[in-house]
């Protein structure tokens, strides 16, 4: 059981858009600053936003962060098949001093 | 070019003991704070503990499952990270990576390894 709650599962069709949630507490996302990660099949988890909407250099402005309270939400617009993976959320938790991931959730473009 | 290059895997019966090392290249090891982080086969990640950089004490936190089995350190001198592994249980079977740290108050894993398959069987 993740500290952090993700969907475990969207899916949209090539060219739409779609959001995945990450819903914590006031020890871990409301206090502190959110991360989101992209696994594609069979690879190491690449970051794709930091402090809860900054995005690395190279990472295309098609993903999005945002956060709210005790819940932040990953955006992915213009959706391409090769988006098809798995996305995870993370942050600290100041109650257990340890960073923490939702459960991850599975991308699929139709 | 940042590069993360973890090494030691393998199969270890439960009881057993294996180290891990993190070669690192592409920037200044000694001023970041880095992790391991774990993956159970099918499953999602898990943070294994963190190393601050020296500079603000070398403070090493650890997640609750490992804490007292588990011992990472640095040696700034060769840019490698390291996971001392003892009393290993058939539960800490997973792809390990080694991560560096950063953003605002250093929780975002910026770059990762490729990781290596830690397998604990009798």
């Amino acid at each position: 059981q993740s500290v952090l709650t993700q969907p475990p599962s969207v899916s949209a069709a090539p060219g739409q858009k779609v959001t995945i949630s990450c819903s914590g507490s006031s020890s871990n996302i409301d206090n502190n600053y959110v991360s989101w990660y992209q696994q594609l099949p069979g690879t190491a988890p690449k970051l794709l936003i930091y402090d809860n909407n900054k995005r690395p250099s190279g990472i295309p402005d098609r993903f999005s962060g945002s956060k709210s309270g005790t819940s932040a939400t990953l955006g992915i617009t213009g959706l391409q098949t090769g988006d098809e993976a798995d996305y995870y959320c993370g942050t600290w938790d100041s109650s257990l001093s340890a960073a923490v991931f939702g459960g991850g959730t599975q991308l699929t473009v139709l | 070019e940042v590069q993360l290059l973890e090494s030691g895997g393998g199969l270890v019966n439960p009881g057993e003991s294996l180290r891990l090392s993190c070669a690192a290249s592409g920037f200044t090891f000694n001023n970041v704070w880095m992790s391991w982080v774990r993956q159970a086969p099918g499953k999602g990640l898990e943070w294994v503990g963190r190393i601050k950089s020296k500079n603000v004490g070398a403070t090493i936190d650890y997640a609750a499952p490992v804490k007292g089995g588990f011992t990472i350190s640095r040696d700034d001198s060769k840019n490698t990270l390291y996971l001392q592994m003892n009393s290993l249980k058939t539960e800490d079977t997973a792809v390990y990576y080694c991560t560096t740290q950063g953003g605002t108050d250093g929780s975002s894993h910026h770059y990762w390894g490729q990781g290596t398959l830690v397998t604990v069987s009798s």
